[in-house]
C-alpha cells in the first residue's frame, strides 16, 4: 500500500450536494494536513490536525468540514460547494507538526463542481 | 506572514542540458526552505531542504540548491538532466518557530525535451 492513499480520485458534483474526500495515511504519522491545488496557484494550506486535534485553520470557508476521527484518517466533507472550489484536494501526513518534518502526499482527489 | 516566488511557470530544456529553476521567497523571520517534485498523476515528493548548516544542498537524484540569506533565494541546478526529471517543481518556505505552516509557491514545470 502507499504511504498516503485519496479516495476517490475524481469528484463531479453539483453545488447543492453532500459528498466527502477521504484520506488514510501507513506511515504510523501524527499530524495530517488538506491542501488545495488550483490552476496558476500556490499550493493553499487549508487544515492541520495534530493527534487528532485542529491546530490550523486557514481561514476555510465553513462549507468545507474536515474530520479527523484517528491519527490514520482524515475526511473533508463538502457542502454547497461553488464552481470556484473546483481544485485537487491533497492530503498530507508527516510524522508529527513540528517544523522542518517532510510531509508526505497523496495523490490528490480531483474535484469538479458544476 | 510568508510568500514564495518561483519566477518560472514553465521551462523547457533538452536532454542533458543544465536547468536552474528560480525561487525567491519573503519573510519577516527566519524559515527553513524546501523543494518538492510533483511527477505525472502522482502525490508531491520531498525532493531536498535546508534546515541549518551548509547552504549547498543535494538530493539523491542530482539536484542541488543554495540557499542565499542575502538575496532570499533558493535556487535549484542539475548539471544534467533526463527525461524522467519531466515533473512540477515546488518551492516552499516554513518559518523555525512555531507548528509546521509550509507555504508553497505556483510552481514550475520542467520539461525535457529528447
Amino acid at each position: 500500500e502507499t504511504g498516503v492513499t485519496q479516495t476517490p480520485r475524481h469528484l463531479v458534483m453539483g453545488m447543492t450536494n453532500k459528498k466527502s474526500l477521504k484520506c488514510e495515511q501507513h506511515l504510523g504519522h501524527n499530524a495530517m494536513y488538506w491542501y488545495k491545488q488550483s490552476a496558476k496557484k500556490p499550493l493553499e494550506l487549508m487544515f492541520v490536525y495534530s493527534l487528532e486535534e485542529r491546530v490550523e485553520n486557514n481561514s476555510v470557508p465553513s462549507r468545507f468540514s474536515p474530520e479527523c476521527p484517528n491519527s490514520s484518517h482524515l475526511f473533508l466533507h463538502l457542502h454547497t460547494l461553488q464552481p470556484e472550489d473546483s481544485a485537487l484536494y491533497l492530503c498530507a501526513s508527516s510524522q508529527d507538526s513540528k517544523i522542518g518534518r517532510e510531509l508526505f502526499f497523496g495523490e490528490g482527489s480531483r474535484l469538479t463542481v458544476l | 506572514a510568508q510568500s514564495v516566488t518561483q519566477l518560472d511557470s514553465q521551462v523547457p530544456v533538452f536532454e542533458e542540458a543544465p536547468v536552474e529553476l528560480r525561487c525567491n521567497y519573503s519573510s519577516s523571520v527566519s524559515v527553513y526552505l524546501f523543494w518538492y517534485v510533483q511527477y505525472p498523476n502522482q502525490g508531491l515528493q520531498l525532493l531536498l531542504k535546508y534546515l541549518s548548516g551548509s547552504t549547498l544542498v543535494e538530493s539523491i537524484n542530482g539536484f542541488e540548491a543554495e540557499f542565499n540569506k542575502s538575496q532570499t533565494s533558493f535556487h535549484l541546478r542539475k548539471p544534467s538532466v533526463h527525461i524522467s526529471d519531466t515533473a512540477e517543481y515546488f518551492c516552499a518556505v516554513s518559518p523555525i518557530q512555531g507548528a509546521q505552516k509550509l507555504v508553497f509557491g505556483q510552481g514550475t514545470r520542467l520539461t525535457i525535451n529528447p
